[in-house]
């Protein structure tokens, strides 16, 4: 099963709205990971919080982690059309997992004009 | 754009058949993984190569096979193919084993018919 599930499946907004998506996992982590993949193409890298950070900025985006729930959450302010894309979250586990990521099913964002 | 890039871009074989396909890593990682993405699905892990040795696994038969080469860039061998290895193959570099953010190439498109 997979490690993150993202939550909703699909997200429509307009533009301006903010667009928030959780995730969560199972196992304990060493970090998590957002990515954002636009119409099948390669994954782009957003944004990275440890085990040990609680919140996280950069830009419009927003992420917290509750390490003790086994979640997260990726927010999205002021968003704009070019925001519409499948968004992830990745969760890279400590140990001897060196650096495997294990990513959830994704939400589908879809930004209105 | 990453800096990693990935060939073909797309590809058809049929079942049986067997396929590579190639990566070649940002300038200054020597760490390759791979993932394959079936449709509306996240990305699995396949495994992961780090100076030229595979460094872990994820839960994929013995017919998909890699190597690293001396420059770090990466290839993915499939034999035998399946009609549920059709799907979106991405490779991502980093360096050298970090738990850090990877960086993916636009990934090949493998079609098995």
């Amino acid at each position: 099963s997979q490690q993150g599930e993202e939550d909703p499946q699909a997200l429509s907004i307009q533009e301006g709205e903010n667009a928030t998506m959780n995730c969560s996992y199972k196992t304990s982590i060493n970090n998590l990971q957002w990515y954002r993949q636009n119409s099948g193409r390669g994954l782009v890298h957003l944004i990275l919080i440890r085990s040990n950070e609680r919140e996280k900025h950069s830009g419009r985006l927003r992420v917290t982690l509750d390490t003790s729930k086994k979640s997260s959450s990726l927010l999205i302010t002021a968003s704009r059309a070019a925001d519409t894309a499948s968004y992830f979250c990745a969760t890279n586990a400590g140990g001897t997992s060196y650096g495997k990521l294990t990513f959830g099913q994704g939400t589908i964002l879809t930004v209105h004009p | 754009e990453t800096g990693v890039t990935q060939s073909p871009t797309h590809l058809i074989k049929t079942r049986g058949q067997q396929v590579t396909l190639r990566c070649s890593s940002q300038s200054g990682h020597n760490t390759v993984s791979w993932y394959q993405q079936a449709l509306g699905q996240g990305p699995q892990f396949i495994f992961q190569y780090y100076r030229e040795e595979e460094n872990g696994r994820g839960n994929f038969p013995p017919r998909f096979s890699g190597l690293q080469f001396p420059n770090y860039s990466s290839e993915l061998n499939v034999n035998a193919l399946e009609l549920d290895d059709s799907a979106l193959y991405l490779c991502a570099s980093t360096r050298g084993g970090e738990r850090n953010e990877q960086f993916f190439g636009p990934g090949t498109r493998l079609t098995v018919l």
